[in-house]
């Protein structure tokens, strides 16, 4: 059965720390990859996704990702973090079947 | 935008009533899905719709019944909640990939 695993429970970084966070698949077919975030009290929010092309993904607030095929690998990147982006962050993939298999999710804390 | 409303943020009932969480769109989005957000479970897929009074099970859908009459609503049904059924409920909409999710309703049963 496909799988998604995020690597990291619980991230805690001080502002201006670069971020990375961890996002495996055991997925063998042509993937689509998203990473989705939940900010306190808000409703999922689409951060990126990842069909075909770049493998290097931007997408809002200054966060990207970089899908690595042959490491099934889809880690969500950024560069300075904000105290702003204190959430809890999902990795999900989509099988063939079109439906989203889900990590567990990382909640993100940011110290001012 | 995109809008995905949930009748209700939050919902207090007794085990062994009926319990109803509404899901209404308004982009004509032909999918629609329930999920349950536990801690450290992430996501997990009740139950989903393609269609107008089409459903499909998904991974966890013991217990829960669901309907879709009009292809704006999906509604997620607690035959007779239970004390293991508190949770957040997403429910989210999609034509094509991504999913577009509401804002959850978060649900105890005492």
């Amino acid at each position: 059965a496909q799988s998604v695993s995020q690597h990291n429970h619980h991230v805690i970084l001080s502002e201006a720390a670069s971020l990375e966070l961890g996002c495996n698949y055991s997925y063998g077919g042509t993937v689509n990859l998203f990473w989705y975030v939940q900010y306190p009290g808000q409703h999922l929010q689409l951060l990126l996704k990842y069909f075909s092309g770049d493998p290097l993904v931007k997408g809002i607030k200054g966060f990207e990702a970089e899908f690595i095929k042959s490491k099934f690998s889809f880690n969500l990147r950024k560069p300075s973090v904000q105290w702003s982006d204190t959430a809890e962050y999902f990795c999900a993939v989509m099988d063939s079947n079109y439906q989203l298999i889900w990590g567990a999710g990382t909640k993100l804390i940011i110290k001012p | 935008d995109v809008k995905v409303t949930q009748s209700s943020r939050y919902l207090v009932k007794r085990t062994g009533e009926k319990v109803f969480l509404e899901c209404v769109q308004d982009m004509d989005h032909e999918n629609m899905f329930w999920y349950r957000q536990d801690p450290g479970l992430g996501l997990r897929l009740i139950y989903f719709s393609y269609d107008v009074k089409m459903k499909e099970k998904g991974d966890i859908p013991e217990g829960y019944s669901v309907s879709r009459e009009k292809k704006e609503r999906f509604s997620l049904i607690l035959e007779s909640a239970s004390t293991n059924q508190t949770s957040m409920y997403l429910c989210a909409s999609s034509k094509y990939p991504p999913q577009y999710f509401g804002p959850g309703t978060r649900l105890t049963v005492t």
